[in-house]
């Protein structure tokens, strides 16, 4: 099984400055990386997928990138809206799991 | 507009088995490469992938959790089950099932709501 690997845990940040989330995997993914964003009480929300592919109604804030086993999404400039849980999840091996990271909360500094 | 449903008991008691409906519309599961997953959330914890059903009715499961469930499909009422036999307070978690679409296979597009599970005697 993968292990995806999410760094920092919890990120402080102040509204419109930039984050810099990191993902590991524990081998090569290739680019099937996604990321989600996840608000108290809600559902995940695709972000990114293929590594760098914006979801649809996605901003143009959000970025990915990255191939192998080093990820990282960048949010440019903070909106009030952006601070949440955000998870990174591979889904290139076969068989299954197609493994998530464990997380990476993003804070109001 | 693609939308997904979760449903099912919100409490269970330890040993019984959990089953979980989730109807969706906006897209059919009989459409080549779509598929619908299920993945969990215990309180305060990160997300855990167990399952997904293809339009072919290509089943795939998480290892550590094959053995105790299934999936299984309902074309014709747009409806994907999940069943968990002998469940344990550990299982209490909020459940979702998603649509994976065929450029992201394994990996989830649109979410449903959730549905909370608490495993007690």
């Amino acid at each position: 099984e993968i292990v995806m690997t999410q760094s920092p845990a919890t990120l402080s940040v102040s509204p419109g400055e930039r984050a810099t989330l990191s993902c590991r995997a524990s081998q090569s993914v290739s680019s099937n990386l996604a990321w989600y964003q996840q608000k108290p009480g809600q559902a995940p929300r695709l972000l990114i997928y293929g590594a760098s592919t914006r979801a649809t109604g996605i901003p143009a804030r959000f970025s990915g990138s990255g191939s192998g086993t080093e990820f990282t999404l960048t949010i440019s400039s903070l909106q009030s809206e952006d601070f949440a849980v955000y998870y990174c999840q591979q889904y290139n091996n076969w068989p299954p799991p197609w493994t998530f990271g464990q997380g990476t909360k993003v804070e109001i500094k | 507009q693609i939308t997904l449903k979760e449903s099912g008991p919100t409490l269970v008691k330890p040993t019984q088995t959990l089953t979980l409906t989730c109807t969706f519309s906006g897209f059919s599961l009989s459409t080549s490469g779509v598929g619908v997953g299920w993945i969990r959330q215990p309180p305060g914890k990160a997300l855990e992938w167990l399952a997904l059903i293809y339009w072919d009715d290509d089943k795939r499961y998480s290892p550590s959790l094959k053995s105790r469930l299934t999936i299984t499909k309902d074309t014709s009422k747009n409806q994907v089950v999940l069943t968990m036999t002998n469940m344990d307070p550990v299982d209490t978690a909020t459940y979702y099932c998603a649509h994976s679409p065929e450029f992201i296979t394994g990996a989830f597009d649109i979410w449903g709501q959730g549905t909370m599970v608490t495993v007690s005697s």
